[in-house]
């Protein structure tokens, strides 16, 4: 089955203790990115990646960090994490091509900092 | 850059009735509109989309309709049925550019039974 699987779905850290999220795909795709969706403000883009090795920031990148060193895999880090960054996080993939091919969504991991 | 405008932010319709979301959109350039509907506890998922070259789209109960000139999009939503209750977002890219999608802010639709 075509996917995008994250872990954790739920994550409850305290300030300061380095935690990574994982992502993953198994559909091939080029472009991976990460997202927050927080109350009103909806999806912000944090990091994303054209394809491996190939990773710009988002619209709110501060605090977070990526890699790409395999095609199927785009984790984020949070080196030390803070409250602010209690949210919804969403990992999407999907081809590059022309520029018209829909994103696949994980299913989110909801993380809480103490 | 593109900016993506989404109304409303809330919507309440009785089963049964029509639901309207309009989106308007910055870039002239931008020429591929999907729309993506989030249940609960899960990621979105995309339901339609429309390129710049279709003025409309239908599939089942829903539609969307694209304006070109004056850079406005919108999902139509008929004969509503309480599982179309979920936050729907648009959003807008250009092909052959940066290819980013820039989203609206999402529209929470509750349908009541």
């Amino acid at each position: 089955e075509a996917q995008v699987t994250q872990n954790p779905r739920y994550l409850i850290t305290v300030t300061g203790k380095k935690l990574t999220v994982t992502c993953s795909q198994n559909m091939n795709h080029e472009y991976m990115s990460w997202y927050r969706q927080d109350p009103g403000l909806g999806l912000r883009q944090i990091y994303y990646s054209m394809n491996v090795e190939v990773t710009d920031k988002g619209d709110v990148p501060e605090g977070y960090k990526v890699s790409r060193k395999e095609k199927r895999n785009f984790p984020l880090i949070l080196e030390s994490p803070s409250p602010n960054q209690t949210s919804l996080y969403f990992c999407a993939s999907s081809f590059i091509g022309q520029g018209d091919s829909p994103l696949h969504f994980g299913n989110g991991t909801r993380l809480t900092v103490t | 850059g593109e900016n993506v405008e989404q109304h409303p932010s809330t919507l309440s319709v009785q089963e049964g009735d029509s639901a309207v979301i309009k989106c308007t959109y910055s870039d002239s350039a931008s020429n591929y509109f999907p729309w993506y509907k989030q249940e609960l506890g899960k990621g979105p998922q995309l339901i339609i989309d429309i390129r710049s070259n279709v003025g409309e789209k239908k599939d089942q109960r829903i539609a969307v309709t694209l304006n070109k000139t004056a850079k406005h999009f919108s999902l139509h939503i008929t004969e509503t049925q309480p599982e179309d209750s979920a936050v729907y977002f648009c959003a807008a890219s250009k092909t052959g550019g940066s290819y980013i999608p820039t989203f609206g802010r999402g529209t929470s639709l509750i349908v009541h039974p």
